[in-house]
């Protein structure tokens, strides 16, 4: 168990509709950050949250948006989504330090197929 | 954007045998780490390096952080059949925008017993 936890984690769908994914970082750090992996794609980053603020952006599509709570858990929100949005989406987190260098911790993902 | 190049993208190799990946970048990175993901699971990390020329080890796993900051390799002496999984360098840098990690595509290992 890394510490990082994710649900649900698997979640079957129909094009069109919304889902919501959610994850609670490992006790005690403050970035949370989200990542996406397709089949030939490697783990892509989305985007990420530093203690309840937006920190940084990756290719994140317009239909995709994210938030950090006040307890630090986060929620990955997904709508409109197509046959594309189908993958693995990872949540992982990192230390106290803003600039914290030296890696996340990653939860096991949420393997989302959109029908 | 920043992208890495990871090679090769999958080996078989047969057990007992070394394994050598490596990982290049067309910019520099201030920390190279690699990660190991087993099927169904996030990814784990192995090895993190800090600084230009460093040569770090974990048990069977020796990594190093190329003297031009734009390249490092992992190394597996005596390989097992619970290395099977795929293989993840990543880059980072200082601060900001930059701070997230940039992932390559992954070396996928298969070890013959």
């Amino acid at each position: 168990d890394s510490g990082v936890t994710q649900t649900p984690k698997h979640l079957i769908t129909a094009t069109g509709q919304r889902v919501t994914l959610r994850c609670s970082p490992r006790s005690g750090d403050l970035s949370v950050y989200w990542y996406q992996q397709s089949l030939d794609q490697g783990l892509q980053f989305l985007i990420q949250y530093y203690n309840g603020e937006e920190r940084a952006k990756g290719n994140i599509l317009e239909r995709f948006s994210a938030q950090q709570f006040p307890d630090l858990h986060s929620e990955l929100n997904l709508s409109s989504l197509e046959l594309g949005d189908s993958a693995l989406y990872f949540c992982a987190s990192s230390g106290r330090d803003r600039e914290a260098l030296g890696g996340y911790t990653f939860g096991s993902g949420t393997r989302l197929t959109v029908v | 954007g920043q992208q890495l190049n990871q090679s090769p993208q999958s080996m078989f190799i047969q057990e007992g045998e070394d394994v050598s990946m490596n990982c290049t970048s067309s910019s520099i990175f201030n920390t190279w780490l690699w990660y190991k993901q087993d099927p169904g699971e996030g990814p784990v990390l192995l090895i993190a390096l800090y600084k230009a020329g460093e040569l770090t080890s974990n048990g069977r796993l020796t990594a190093q952080f190329g003297i031009t900051r734009k390249d490092s390799f992992l190394n597996i002496s005596a390989s097992i059949p619970s290395d099977v999984g795929i293989y993840f360098c990543a880059g980072q840098n200082y601060g900001g925008s930059q701070g997230n990690l940039i992932f390559g595509k992954g070396t996928k290992l298969s070890v013959k017993p």
